[in-house]
């Protein structure tokens, strides 16, 4: 079965200091992985994405995330937190095979604080 | 402007009428599919649609249809609604399954 883990629900950090927002996932074959971002009152919007070219994603607004086969990792990091990160971040994977080409499957998010 | 429009933004109904969230896109996406979001449970699949009249179930369809008649349109159809039904709701597409998701404004569905 695929499934998605997200450590920690809530998440605050100060302002300038390192995000680290940790997801796990389950598969049995090489998944592509996935960092969503919801601002209040909004829809998601794509943060980076892992599809096996290269195992360390760079994202937008300064995001990145390195892809760790050995630990079944994908976690979110960016280096100095702003005012503006505070936001519901989610982490998705699709398994490409063949019953379950098209499936989703969403983390329970993590809620981001960041303190001035 | 590219863009997934869903409608209504807000919706309140009673227990057992029938109704219908509409979701268009404007970007000759193949891929759109269905979600519900609640508290403490982040989105869950209900459905999605691969192409034209290809439709699939997601992790919760059941009290859902749907229907793909044309590309840029993908409706869902809750029959007979229930309040555990109450939600949010988002539409999604994208050019290939595994690509970049464009989410919609989302749906906030109360059955009383």
């Amino acid at each position: 079965a695929q499934s998605v883990t997200q450590l920690g629900s809530h998440v605050s950090v100060s302002e300038g200091a390192l995000v680290l927002l940790r997801c796990n996932y389950s598969s049995s074959v090489p998944p592509y992985l996935f960092w969503y971002v919801q601002y209040p009152n909004q829809g998601l919007q794509l943060l980076l994405k892992y599809t096996s070219a290269a195992t360390l994603v760079k994202g937008i607004n300064g995001f990145e995330a390195e892809f760790k086969k050995s630990e079944t990792s994908f976690h979110l990091t960016k280096p100095s937190a702003h005012m503006s990160d505070a936001a519901e971040y989610f982490c998705a994977v699709r398994i490409d095979r063949g019953s379950t080409l098209g499936r989703l499957y969403f983390g329970r998010g993590t809620q981001l604080t960041v303190w001035p | 402007e590219a863009q997934v429009t869903q409608n209504p933004r807000y919706l309140i109904t009673v227990t057992g009428k029938k109704l219908t969230v509409t979701c268009s896109q404007n970007m000759n996406h193949e891929y759109m599919s269905w979600y519900r979001q609640d508290p403490g449970l982040g989105l869950r699949q209900i459905y999605y649609s691969m192409n034209v009249e290809v439709t699939d179930k997601g992790d919760v369809p059941e009290g859902y249809k749907v229907s793909r008649k044309e590309k840029r349109n993908f409706p869902l159809i809750l029959e007979s609604p229930s309040p555990n039904q109450t939600s949010l709701y988002f539409c999604a597409s994208s050019r290939r399954a595994y690509e970049k998701l464009f989410f919609g404004s989302g749906t906030q569905l109360s059955v009383l």
